[in-house]
Formats: C-alpha cells, sequence, structure tokens
C-alpha cells in the first residue's frame, strides 16, 4: 500500500480556496488517488478521485503533477460546512484502502 | 455517486452478547465490501474484506471468531461482534467497492454504527 503524507490541520475562511497537497512517493503504477471527506460519527464521502493530470468535479478539482507522487485538493470557496476531516488514498488493484490521519480543515467565519 | 446504508445507526448492548450490523450496497451491486473500525479523534482501521460467496479476510490482529463478517449476497454484508466487550465500543463502518467503466473502482462507505457496550 502506498504511504500517504498530509498536513495534520489546515485554517481557513469562508469565501477562500483551500488547497490540500498529500505527498505518495510510493504510488505505483496502477494506482488511483481517491480524496474522502468525514464529518464527525459520519461514514467517509467520496469526493473525487483521479489517475493523472487535472480531474475537476462540482465540488473540486484535483491537480496530480506528471510524477503523481504528490496530488492537490482544491475546495473552491469554501464555506463552514465544509470544515471537516479530509483523507488522501491511493490505491486500486491493492483495493485496501489505507487511512492516513487525514487533514482537519476548520472554516472560520 | 452510490448510497451505501448501515443498519442499526446506534446500537447499545450488554457485555457478554452479540451484536449484528447490516451493510447494504442500496443502487449498485457490490462483490467486495470492507469493514473499519474508527476511535474518537482517530482515523479508520480496516478490520477485514468481504466477499461475497466466500471468507472475509481479516486484517493482522483482528480476530476472526470475535467479529463474524458474512456476504451472503451482491447488497449485503453483515459483521456480527460476538462476546462484545466495553473495549469493542467504536464506531463501525462499512464500505462497498463499485467498479466504474475505466477499469478503476470507487469506494462508497457507509454512515457507521456507534456501537456501545455496557
Amino acid at each position: 500500500l502506498a504511504k500517504t503524507t498530509q498536513p495534520i490541520s489546515m485554517d481557513s475562511y469562508e469565501g477562500q480556496e483551500v488547497n490540500i497537497t498529500c505527498s505518495h512517493n510510493n504510488i505505483a503504477t496502477n494506482d488511483y488517488i481517491t480524496w474522502y471527506q468525514q464529518f464527525p460519527s459520519q461514514g467517509p464521502r467520496f469526493i473525487i478521485q483521479g489517475y493523472k493530470t487535472k480531474v475537476t468535479n462540482e465540488v473540486a478539482s484535483l491537480f496530480i503533477p506528471a510524477d503523481r507522487k504528490s496530488s492537490t485538493l482544491s475546495l473552491p470557496r469554501v464555506s463552514l460546512s465544509d470544515t471537516a476531516v479530509y483523507y488522501c488514498l491511493v490505491g486500486l488493484y491493492d483495493y485496501k484502502l489505507s487511512f492516513g490521519a487525514g487533514t482537519t480543515v476548520t472554516v472560520r467565519a | 455517486g452510490a448510497v451505501v446504508s448501515q443498519h442499526p445507526s446506534r446500537v447499545i448492548c450488554k457485555s457478554g452478547t452479540s451484536v449484528k450490523i447490516e451493510c447494504r450496497s442500496l443502487d449498485f451491486q457490490a462483490t467486495t465490501m470492507f469493514w473499519y473500525r474508527q476511535f474518537p479523534k482517530k482515523s479508520l482501521m480496516l478490520m477485514a474484506t468481504s466477499n461475497e460467496g466466500s471468507k472475509a479476510t481479516y486484517e493482522q490482529g483482528v480476530e476472526k471468531d470475535k467479529f463474524l463478517i458474512n456476504h451472503a449476497s451482491l447488497t449485503l454484508s453483515t459483521l456480527t461482534v460476538t462476546s462484545a466487550h466495553p473495549e469493542d465500543s467504536s464506531f463501525y463502518i462499512c464500505s462497498a467497492r463499485k467498479p466504474k467503466r475505466e477499469g478503476a473502482y470507487e469506494q462508497y462507505f457507509g454512515p457507521g454504527t456507534r456501537l456501545t457496550v455496557t
């Protein structure tokens, strides 16, 4: 399983863009990068998944450089309700996802 | 997206009794489901992989006789905590693996079950 490293916490204000970078130096050729969001006492919610370059959906963008050793989740114009723990996971065929500590994002008014 | 449900959402049981938690994929078939445990302010820990029609695969340190997993259909996996003790009190979360057209997979998580053993 590719190990991931991400910041423990980040603070932001409403309306700002939040970028969370995750390092995954040992990513395998077939691995995808997936980000999840978790609120207290809830299961993680799928945010976005990508393999290379850039992926965008209605809630976030995921930027993956050519070497794929890192990825950046971008949350545009965050609101108070975006306060949560964000997890970066790497895997596919070895599909047992291993959760790291995640990044606690706190959005303030 | 996809929907995964868990039942019950919350359960309190006495020490020594058994508790069954259900995990269902509501709008897709899942040949593989996963069970996680999460302690307060900690990350999710994978307990076992549940495969439809075959025995579950347990992670190191997880007692298979204590945490019984059954994946009887493509939409249902159950976790039974046998002879529960207070240290089994935790938040149990299941996930279901959904294939994508491009060959990748996405995992969708249930809302979790809070187990309290008194």
